[in-house]
């Protein structure tokens, strides 16, 4: 029972262009959101986050979007850069809880 | 400053065989949480420590495995015996336990039980 689903495994843009990567989730207890990135041979890292009193956050070439009543939310990355390569998390979390709940990820591939 | 570290990064053993996975925080982060990712089930949440205190261990998968923190800068997370499923990258990860705080992850551990 997937409480989060990231549902593309692997998505491939152009550099330059604007990539889109989903989340979508079934609890509408999670009121926190992260992304994280992750490189091969290395652990997640930090990208971004939202609260769910915000509908977006921007941070340079990062932006997120929340939709509550879809219980979807978005990182646009934009433009994309070949060091973008990685794969992506969303993860969630309720109530102040430390507790994170990941999906499976998405590859993104930005190509030169 | 140093982030996270664990050991060993590689890790090959036979079925049945006790495994051994060590991690140190970063100094002064008071939670500790050890994560298991696989394909099939992704990144997923084992256990948790607050000040060495283990308060959520609901996604420890079996009685086979246990974790550990003996003090601040140091946890192990113990797998006897060890079986082909168990197979995965084991990471772990630190944070303060403030509202909100970022987690910061280790390199992770790559297991493959033969």
């Amino acid at each position: 029972d997937q409480q989060v689903k990231q549902n593309s495994p692997s998505l491939s843009v152009q550099e330059g262009r604007i990539s889109i990567l989903n989340c979508d989730y079934t609890n509408s207890m999670f009121d926190y959101f992260l992304w994280y990135k992750k490189y091969p041979a290395e652990g997640p890292t930090f990208l971004i986050s939202i609260s769910s009193i915000k509908d977006k956050n921007e941070d340079g070439r990062f932006t997120v979007f929340l939709n509550k009543s879809a219980k979807h939310l978005s990182l646009h990355i934009g433009p994309s850069q070949p060091g973008d390569s990685a794969v992506y998390f969303c993860s969630l979390t309720q109530g102040g809880s430390e507790k994170l709940v990941f999906g499976k990820g998405t590859k993104l591939t930005v190509n030169p | 400053d140093a982030g996270v570290i664990q050991s060993p990064r590689h890790e090959v053993t036979e079925m049945g065989q006790e495994v051994t996975l060590r991690c140190k925080p970063i100094s002064g982060h008071n939670s500790l949480f050890w994560y298991r990712q696989t394909m099939m089930r992704g990144l997923e949440l084992l256990i948790y420590f607050n000040n060495n205190v283990p308060i959520d261990d609901s996604g420890m998968p079996e009685d086979r495995f246990s974790a550990k923190m003996p003090n601040a800068s140091f946890s192990t997370l113990k797998i006897q015996p060890s079986e082909p499923r168990d197979s995965a990258v084991y990471f772990c990860a630190s944070s303060l336990a403030r509202f909100r705080e970022t987690q910061y992850f280790g390199p992770g551990t790559r297991l493959l039980v033969l």
